[in-house]
């Protein structure tokens, strides 16, 4: 399936290094989330867009910066990470049509590893 | 409390078993329910949604119970292919306006075993 995409899927970065997650979205959603998901927890949300306005920021340290340039696309920027940061980072899409369904789809993750 | 609360598993059964998975959730103002899936190093996929009326898809059932703010998903002839973690799914807010707001329970583990 290739609804929602993501790149890199994996990603190995030190302490200092800045890099950026990609996502994109192939369905014409409106929607679009980051989550994070560490070994043994529940899906974390970190940020939700709706047409391409950020609506949620569950108090994400300022180390994760999000960008949606468009209802495409959508970025989340890294720097000064740190260890505990390491996990598979999720990103979804959703319709976000109030006469539809709020299911979301996600794409296959890029697993974040940080030393 | 947790907002979603799963069964902690993990559950090993033989193929052709039948299993019932429970959750319950914390907010009675939530409005939509799901099951998704996720295999292993896998991104989690919808299963099924979960309406109060009960539905089934094939061999998948799940039910809804609002006042005991329960939901459960059965599976019946249990497949070697269903083995993946079952994520319940809550959308808290109950809003559908400015995205979808999901809160997602732990996860319970199910191996079914030849």
């Amino acid at each position: 399936e290739t609804g929602v995409t993501q790149t890199p899927r994996h990603l190995v970065m030190g302490m200092t290094n800045k890099k950026s997650l990609k996502c994109e979205q192939h369905l014409g959603h409106n929607a679009m989330y980051w989550y994070k998901q560490s070994a043994k927890k529940p899906l974390e949300l970190m940020f939700v867009y709706s047409l391409e306005e950020r609506v949620e920021n569950n108090s994400v340290p300022s180390r994760f910066s999000p960008e949606c340039p468009n209802s495409s696309h959508l970025f989340l920027h890294l720097h000064t990470l740190q260890p505990e940061d390491s996990a598979l980072y999720l990103c979804a899409s959703s319709q976000d049509d109030p006469r539809s369904t709020d299911t979301q789809y996600f794409g296959p993750g890029t697993r974040l590893t940080v030393l | 409390r947790k907002e979603v609360e799963q069964d902690p598993g993990p559950f090993n059964v033989p193929e052709g078993a039948t299993v019932a998975f429970n959750c319950t959730y914390s907010n009675s103002a939530s409005q939509s329910f799901f099951w998704y899936r996720q295999d292993c190093r896998k991104e989690p996929k919808l299963l099924m949604s979960v309406y109060s009326s009960g539905n089934e898809d094939g061999r998948f059932t799940a039910q809804l119970n609002r006042a005991s703010q329960y939901i459960s998903l059965l599976i019946r002839d249990s497949k070697l292919s269903d083995s993946a973690t079952y994520l319940c799914v809550v959308n808290i807010d109950g809003s559908l306006a400015s995205g979808s707001r999901l809160t997602f329970g732990e996860g319970t583990q199910l191996t079914v075993n030849p």
